[in-house]
């Protein structure tokens, strides 16, 4: 099984701050690699799929990089708006089929 | 508007079974794989299970192998997860999610995501 980690759980940031959050395959996962934004009590929002495809009406602001083990979600000036928990998904396993998410940052006001 | 509405959740005792409905509008839901994920209170996302648009192919999280069946009904547009033999740690929030279209199918990324609703095993 594939396993994801992130780095750092949490994150305590101000508006404007440039944000960095990385996410670890335990192997090669090539680009199968999306991100999601949740904010409390509310579902999860699609971000960057593909590792670094921009969601359709998702802010220029965020960005992903990243292939293989290595992937890193970047908001380039935070917003008030962006302060929620930050999950990577795999999409790589082969049959049979497991989507893995890693454990999640969160990011907060300081 | 495109529109995924879950139903089902409550409290059930240990061994007992449950089944989720995820209701789709705004798209043509026979289109679309589909997925269930859950996030335990104060927890992060799991996902647990998938099921292709015919509803022919689906795949399970080994902790719900066997427990939880996923299965659909274009006609009613609507996704459902059977769950039997429900312990303690199957408490959570389940969302259906659906895998968006062209490059996004390539990578499951999920599109859309219903509101949730709450599973409670508890005596």
């Amino acid at each position: 099984d594939i396993q994801m980690t992130q780095s750092p759980s949490s994150l305590s940031a101000s508006v404007g701050d440039r944000v960095t959050i990385t996410c670890r395959a335990s192997q090669s996962i090539s680009s199968y690699l999306n991100w999601y934004q949740q904010k409390p009590g509310k579902a999860p929002k699609l971000l960057i799929y593909a590792a670094s495809s921009l969601q359709s009406g998702v802010p220029s602001r965020f960005s992903g990089s990243g292939s293989g083990t290595d992937f890193t979600l970047t908001i380039s000036s935070l917003q008030p708006e962006d302060f929620a928990t930050y999950y990577c998904q795999q999409s790589y396993s082969t049959p049979p089929r497991e989507f893995t998410f890693g454990p999640g940052t969160k990011v907060d006001i300081k | 508007e495109v529109q995924l509405v879950e139903s089902g959740g409550g409290l059930v005792q240990p061994g007992g079974s449950l089944r989720l409905s995820c209701a789709a509008s705004g798209f043509t839901f026979s289109s679309y794989w589909m997925h269930w994920v859950r996030q335990a209170p104060g927890k992060g996302l799991v996902w647990v299970s998938r099921i292709n648009s015919d509803g022919s192919s689906t795949s399970y999280a080994d902790s719900v192998k066997g427990r939880f069946t996923i299965s659909r009904d274009n006609a009613k547009n609507t996704l459902y997860l059977q769950m039997n033999s429900l312990r303690a740690e199957d408490t959570a929030v389940y969302y259906c999610a659906r895998v968006g279209d062209t490059a996004m199918a390539l990578y499951d990324a999920f599109d859309i995501w219903g509101q949730g609703t709450m599973v409670t095993v508890s005596s």
